[in-house]
């Protein structure tokens, strides 16, 4: 799986859209687009995916470059409850089976 | 569905003895993973399988560490003999091979050895 390069931590004023960018500058044809987040103490959650078409759920939105060497995950109303760290992991499609390669990720902190 | 359930959550055990980490992971899911993660290293895989049958196993540290998934239903990751280098937040997680994309993982086993 190609290698990806995440800032360390990130603020953000509760209310704001946070933006959380990604470098995955070697990423292969065949590779989507994963982030996860882990809250204190719990187990990663999955939040969205993609291979070179934006995506939005409900709970966030990835925007990919044209060339795909990077992306960004946008919380578009961060609260409190957004504080975790954020993974950006890049894996072949049909991966599902496979297992994934977490990174250092950034730490996103939501201020009042 | 009530996810992928682990037992125990908190582990405290001696040096030198045998531990086992259980995992039922989320019906009719046929991929199962077990991740370590500690301050140091992060989140580590340590295992998957497929439809029960271990794939790779190249992420467990040493012979001490094996896990076994004898059905569709159940996992274990057993410890023997356990050193205190092994105290971390041990993780599973559970997904479709075909249908799904996205891992569902446990809440996590904290284990310390002491």
């Amino acid at each position: 799986d190609a290698k990806t390069t995440q800032p360390p931590s990130m603020d953000c004023a509760e209310g704001r859209a946070a933006n959380l960018p990604c470098n995955h500058s070697t990423i292969s044809g065949n590779e989507y687009v994963y982030w996860y987040r882990q809250i204190h103490s719990q187990g990663p959650q999955y939040i969205i995916h993609g291979l070179k078409n934006n995506e939005t759920n409900e709970m966030a939105s990835l925007i990919i470059t044209e060339d795909r060497k990077s992306s960004t995950l946008i919380l578009p109303h961060a609260t409190l409850r957004d504080t975790a760290v954020y993974y950006c992991i890049v894996r072949v499609v049909g991966g599902g089976a496979d297992g994934l390669t977490f990174g250092k990720g950034t730490h996103l902190i939501i201020q009042p | 569905d009530a996810g992928v359930i682990q037992s125990p959550r908190h582990e405290v055990t001696e040096m030198g003895q045998e531990v086992t980490l259980r995992c039922k992971p989320i019906s009719g899911h046929n991929s199962l993973f077990w991740y370590r993660q500690t301050m140091m290293r992060g989140l580590e895989l340590l295992i998957y399988f497929n439809n029960n049958v271990p794939i790779d196993d190249s992420g467990m540290p040493e012979d001490r560490f094996s896990a076994k998934m004898p059905n569709a239903s159940f996992s274990t990751l057993k410890i023997q003999p356990s050193e205190p280098r092994d105290s971390a937040v041990y993780f599973c997680a559970s997904s479709h091979r075909v249908k799904g994309t996205e891992a569902f993982f446990g809440q996590g086993t904290r284990l310390t050895v002491v």
